[in-house]
């Protein structure tokens, strides 16, 4: 049973381009949650996801971040015009339906902003 | 303030010795977890925690849920173990989790 998957692994964006970040959680799990850890921060909540539903995005930036996590695929989180301060890790956990406090993390996608 | 408070920030241990780090909350809530984090590595879940106490290998975590508090023991410890450990809570009905900012250890040979 394959883990929590995220790519890509690394990504380098200049400044003003679009980054996509992508999670795959776990077999059989229908939730996913996305946080971000910038440099010599703790991990800060972005947005909690279920299939075709975002429950609730209180910790996104109100302008150029979204998420989604269609029927079929990954969920995905995508930031525009990217700025130097977007530079961090970014990690995706996800949980059964049936135990939502149980948390399964990723290995995270390390975003450079140039 | 933050909701979640970790104590030490920076833990420096020799090899063997026994390790507590704590963990302190605000608010009312419906599972505690310690993660463990390596220098540029993913994030693992060693525990969740509702009540009482949970032990894994030289692992052991307990609550208090009257005093809001936690606690992660490592016995014997040892230099693999050398990693930022996290606490995170989940409030109760809510939704996101909320996290320290973490405790760095580092055990010396």
């Amino acid at each position: 049973n394959a883990g929590v998957m995220q790519n890509p692994r690394h990504l380098v964006r200049r400044r003003g381009q679009e980054a996509r970040l992508r999670c795959s959680p776990m077999k059989g799990h229908s939730h996913v949650y996305w946080y971000r850890q910038l440099p010599e921060e703790g991990l800060k909540f972005m947005v909690y996801l279920q299939k075709e539903n975002i429950i609730d995005e209180s910790g996104m930036p109100k302008e150029r971040f979204s998420a989604e996590f269609p029927k079929e695929g990954p969920s995905i989180l995508r930031i525009q015009q990217v700025v130097r301060g977007d530079s961090a890790a970014y990690f995706c956990a996800s949980s059964p339906l049936t135990d939502t406090d149980t948390q399964y993390f990723g290995p995270g996608t390390r975003l450079t902003v140039l | 303030k933050n909701e979640v408070e970790q104590s030490p920030q920076n833990l420096t241990a020799q090899e063997g010795e026994f390790i507590t780090i704590n963990c302190s909350y605000s608010v009312g809530i419906s599972a505690l977890h310690w993660l463990q984090q390596h220098p540029g590595g993913g994030i693992v879940s060693l525990f969740m925690l509702s009540s009482g106490k949970k032990k894994h290998g030289r692992l052991i975590a307990t609550i208090n849920i009257q005093e809001k508090h936690s606690s992660l023991h490592i016995t014997a410890s040892h230099p693999r173990d050398s990693a930022v450990y996290i606490c995170a809570v989940r409030l109760r009905g809510g939704n996101q989790f909320y996290f320290g900012t973490g405790t760095s250890l580092t055990v010396i040979p």
